[in-house]
């Protein structure tokens, strides 16, 4: 069964710093896997969709990789912003059935 | 303005009643999904509908119902049999290509559900 993990589960890290958020998951079988941010009380925004034959995507100052081999996947955000402090998301779509697979987030707080 | 809207943004339920929570797009999607949201978990998968006039049970689907009649809407109905139904509510529609394939899933601002 798939399972997917972010570590750590709050993040909090002065202006300006380079980050990277993690993600692991269980299966390598899979079709792709995708970053998403979420303000609190909101819905859910895309950031980035990195298909399962493709290693990164990138999107202004952010960067997704994916490792399908090692089951994990980061996200880079470069020259952080306070605007950039939500909670982030990734999943995985099955093979199988193309079902996402989510991990817990990360709560990201960029102090300014 | 293309997108998802979904309502009410928050909502009061007294023991044993049924609630519905309403999900539109205007984006032309073929898929709709909807999902609950716990504290500290992940998004767990509630029913999914492919096409109009059919839908799929997800992973935790007991306590809930769904219908799905026009392309547009795709109501969710928290029943009394859902013991636990306290949780944020997230309606995702997505394009349905050819041969199942997967695109991005685009979702819609929430509706918190409360029990009284």
């Amino acid at each position: 069964k798939q399972e997917v993990t972010q570590i750590p589960a709050a993040l909090s890290v002065p202006e300006g710093e380079n980050l990277v958020l993690n993600c692991s998951f269980t299966d390598s079988a899979i079709y792709n896997l995708q970053w998403f941010r979420q303000d609190p009380g909101k819905g859910l925004t895309s950031l980035l969709l990195i298909q399962s034959s493709q290693r990164e995507q990138t999107s202004g100052r952010l960067n997704a990789s994916l490792d399908k081999s090692s089951g994990r996947s980061t996200l880079y955000i470069a020259a952080s912003q306070p605007g950039d402090s939500a909670t982030y998301l990734c999943a995985v779509a099955l093979n199988s059935n193309y079902q996402l697979i989510w991990g817990a987030g990360t709560k990201l707080i960029i102090k300014p | 303005d293309g997108g998802i809207t979904q309502s009410p943004k928050y909502l009061f339920r007294k023991e044993g009643q049924n609630v519905t929570l309403s999900c539109e797009q205007n984006l032309n999607h073929d898929a709709m999904y909807w999902y609950r949201q716990d504290p500290g978990q992940g998004l767990r998968l509630i029913y999914y509908s492919q096409i109009v006039n059919d839908f799929q049970k997800g992973d935790i689907a007991e306590g809930y119902s769904v219908s799905r009649e026009k392309k547009e809407s795709f109501p969710l109905t928290v029943t009394s049999a859902q013991k636990n139904p306290t949780a944020f509510y997230l309606c995702a529609s997505s394009i349905w290509g050819e041969r199942g394939r997967y695109n991005e899933q685009f979702f819609g601002p929430g509706t918190r559900l409360t029990v009284l």
